[in-house]
């Protein structure tokens, strides 16, 4: 069946990297995501990539594709509080979105 | 557009009780999504509809759950006779169908259901 799967947790230091990895299974999605949630608020679209693409970069977040491993990874450079939070990664399989289980950013000073 | 909103943010329940939620998308979005979440999960998929017309609904979705969307715009989704397992945060999303492919679906903040 469909599954995407990630760490529940990320504990990085402020100013390092937060590198968050995703695994999923439908080959065939056009479209893989990365949200943000913070606590008490809804979810928020980060970024996405096409199928087709290697990588993305958009000011501090990087993704990376690997159709072959079926992986994808958010890179978040200079890390801050502000990025605390849950990133879900998500594939579209027609229709809908499938999601992992989410990845809770910890932010150490 | 101020994006999707749901109304109301929480509604706390006795069991057994009739609950309705309603997603406003944004207003050129003719996709329309519902999602539940439970805590330390992503969401999962309930159904979706395609202007007025719901093309699919989950096996999650029991026949105590009934989802509309009358007029392609605002959607209501109600769950009869709750129980305590319908504990959850209820999602709605929206989406605009291009000729490429849909864009990203944008997301409301969700209506946290409590059944006691």
């Amino acid at each position: 069946g469909e599954d995407v799967e990630q760490s529940l947790f990320l504990s990085v230091r402020e100013g390092d990297s937060s590198v968050i990895n995703c695994t999923y299974t439908d080959s065939s999605s056009t479209y893989l995501y990365w949200y943000k949630q913070e606590p008490g608020a809804g979810l928020q679209l980060l970024t996405y990539i096409f199928s087709n693409m290697d990588m993305k970069q958009d000011q501090r977040l990087t993704v990376l594709l690997n159709k072959k491993d079926k992986h994808l990874s958010l890179r978040i450079a200079d890390t801050q509080t502000g990025d605390s939070a849950i990133y879900f990664c998500a594939e579209n399989s027609n229709y809908q979105l499938i999601w992992g289980a989410g990845t809770k950013l910890i932010i150490k000073p | 557009d101020t994006g999707v909103s749901q109304d109301p943010r929480h509604k706390i329940t006795k069991r057994g009780q009739n609950v309705t939620f309603r997603c406003d998308p944004i207003s050129e979005h003719n996709r329309l999504y519902w999602y539940r979440q439970t805590l330390g999960q992503g969401p999962e998929f309930l159904t979706y509809f395609q202007n007025e017309a719901q093309l699919e609904k989950s096996r999650l979705l029991s026949d105590r759950f009934s989802a509309e969307r009358p007029k392609g715009s605002f959607s209501t989704l109600e769950i009869q006779r709750t129980e305590q397992g319908d504990s959850a945060m209820y999602l709605c999303a929206s989406s605009l169908e291009r000729q490429w492919g849909d864009t990203e679906a944008f997301f409301g903040q969700g209506t946290r259901l409590t059944v006691v």
